[in-house]
């Protein structure tokens, strides 16, 4: 079992280019959610997804789209990436909202 | 939505002290509340969970309580060790849309001192 899996793990994006972060995972679970982590802001909800073909917004989704049009998959967009949206972002899963968490490794995001 | 405080944002221990992290909930309706430990350049992980229904619960050298009628739940290691240092984050898992979702604290920095 390969858990979460996030592609990429590094990147640099030029302000106002556009990106998709790729979250995959392989336990079947229901929930899936995109979270970024800033210094002493812990882990901020983006947005989140309750099953297949459902979305909803979090703390923070400006500036963020997603999408899960399989189970196994949630994207994460930025249409138009601007410096403050410079973080290193966590996908995760669980089975339901309140079971555990499984996260993936993580994505440092640049944006100049 | 659920609103999660967590204190202290730093906390540095000698090895062998304990160490006690403290977090409180403001939706009533949480039902699980999960601590999880963050190794600088890794990925958080599950490490003690405690459900409404539960006071306390152990897992050798850490220990998690909850007192719902206050609204807040711990997370306390005993016996510390360097290894312990990390950050570690509480979250609660409060109604959202009609789903649980967990809101994360801001976490706490662990410093274990050989």
């Amino acid at each position: 079992n390969a858990g979460v899996t996030q592609t990429p793990k590094f990147r640099v994006l030029k302000t106002g280019q556009s990106m998709t972060l790729l979250c995959a995972q392989d336990m079947n679970h229901e929930y899936m959610y995109w979270y970024r982590q800033d210094p002493g802001m812990g882990l901020r909800l983006i947005h989140y997804s309750v099953g297949e073909g459902t979305t909803a917004k979090g703390e923070v989704p400006d500036g963020y789209n997603v999408s899960r049009l399989k189970k196994q998959n949630f994207l994460l967009g930025l249409e138009s990436a601007a410096p403050s949206q410079t973080s290193v972002y966590f996908c995760a899963s669980s089975l339901l909202g309140d079971t555990e968490a499984f996260f993936g490794q993580g994505t440092r995001l640049t944006v100049v | 939505g659920e609103n999660v405080e967590q204190h202290p944002s730093t906390l540095s221990v000698q090895e062998g002290d304990s160490a006690v992290i403290k977090c409180t909930y403001s939706d009533s309706a949480s039902n699980y509340f999960p601590w999880y430990k963050q190794e600088l350049g890794k990925r958080p992980q599950l490490i003690i969970d405690i459900r409404s229904n539960v006071g306390e619960k152990k897992d050798q050298r850490i220990a998690v309580t909850l007192n719902k009628t206050a609204k807040h739940f711990s997370l306390h290691i005993t016996e510390t060790q360097p290894e312990d240092s990390a950050v570690y984050f509480c979250a609660a898992s409060g109604t959202s849309g009609g789903s649980y979702i967990p809101t994360f604290g801001r976490g706490t920095s662990l410093i274990v001192h050989p």
